[in-house]
């Protein structure tokens, strides 16, 4: 299985801030990698899809890099509302489909 | 609009049986693949089983493998999980999610709310 790490595990930062999450893969998965928020006792929402293609309705502060093994999620201005769990995904092995272990995203 | 909705959770005993279900609307359900992600509490997403448009193809998360089967219903927009031999490990909120083909890459989009799975004595 393609194994998916992402870092930080956790993070605290402040409103206004710019955060960036990283993920990588244990091989490459070209543009195979998805990003989700989730919030306590809510379903995942995808953010962003193929590696930089922001989803519908998502706000522009949102965006997504990288190819291959290494990607970012980075949000360029912390709102309230995105204090949350984030979560990346490889779609390239549809047989064994892998998130990352999530980055719990905190107020500090 | 496009909506999934998971039932059929609740409180089983080791070793017993569970059928989820997922009643998909808002979209051709007959055209989209089909997955099952859960979630322990307090802990992340796994990737639980997929299956293809017409039913004609699965896979599975090596830690259900011979235990829980994935099926669907394309006349009834419905998806299914059926769980076998439950274990303690298994207590999740179970999520299905449509399976959204862009042409070369693939992403869940939208995902149900999520249904309770607990197994206990």
């Amino acid at each position: 299985d393609i194994q998916m790490t992402q870092s930080p595990s956790s993070l605290s930062a402040s409103v206004g801030d710019r955060v960036t999450i990283t993920c990588r893969a244990s091989q490459s998965i070209s543009s195979y990698l998805n990003w989700y928020q989730q919030k306590p006792g809510k379903a995942p929402k995808l953010l962003i899809y193929a590696a930089s293609s922001l989803q519908s309705g998502v706000p522009s502060r949102f965006s997504g890099s990288g190819s291959g093994t290494d990607f970012t999620l980075t949000i360029s201005s912390l709102q309230p509302e995105d204090f949350a769990t984030y979560y990346c995904q490889q779609s390239y092995s549809t047989l064994s489909i892998t998130f990352g272990q999530g980055t719990r995203l905190e107020i500090k | 609009e496009v909506q999934l909705v998971e039932s059929g959770g609740g409180l089983v005993q080791p070793g017993g049986s569970l059928r989820l279900s997922c009643a998909a609307s808002g979209f051709t359900f007959s055209s989209y693949w089909m997955h099952w992600v859960r979630q322990a509490p307090g802990k992340g997403l796994v990737w639980v089983s997929r299956i293809n448009s017409d039913g004609s193809s699965t896979s599975y998360a090596d830690s259900v493998k011979g235990r829980f089967t994935i099926s669907r219903d394309n006349a009834k927009n419905t998806l299914y999980l059926q769980m076998n031999s439950l274990r303690a490990e298994d207590t999740a909120v179970y999520y299905c999610a449509r399976d959204y083909y862009g042409g070369d890459e693939n992403w869940f989009d939208p995902w149900g709310q999520g249904t309770l799975v607990t197994v206990s004595s």
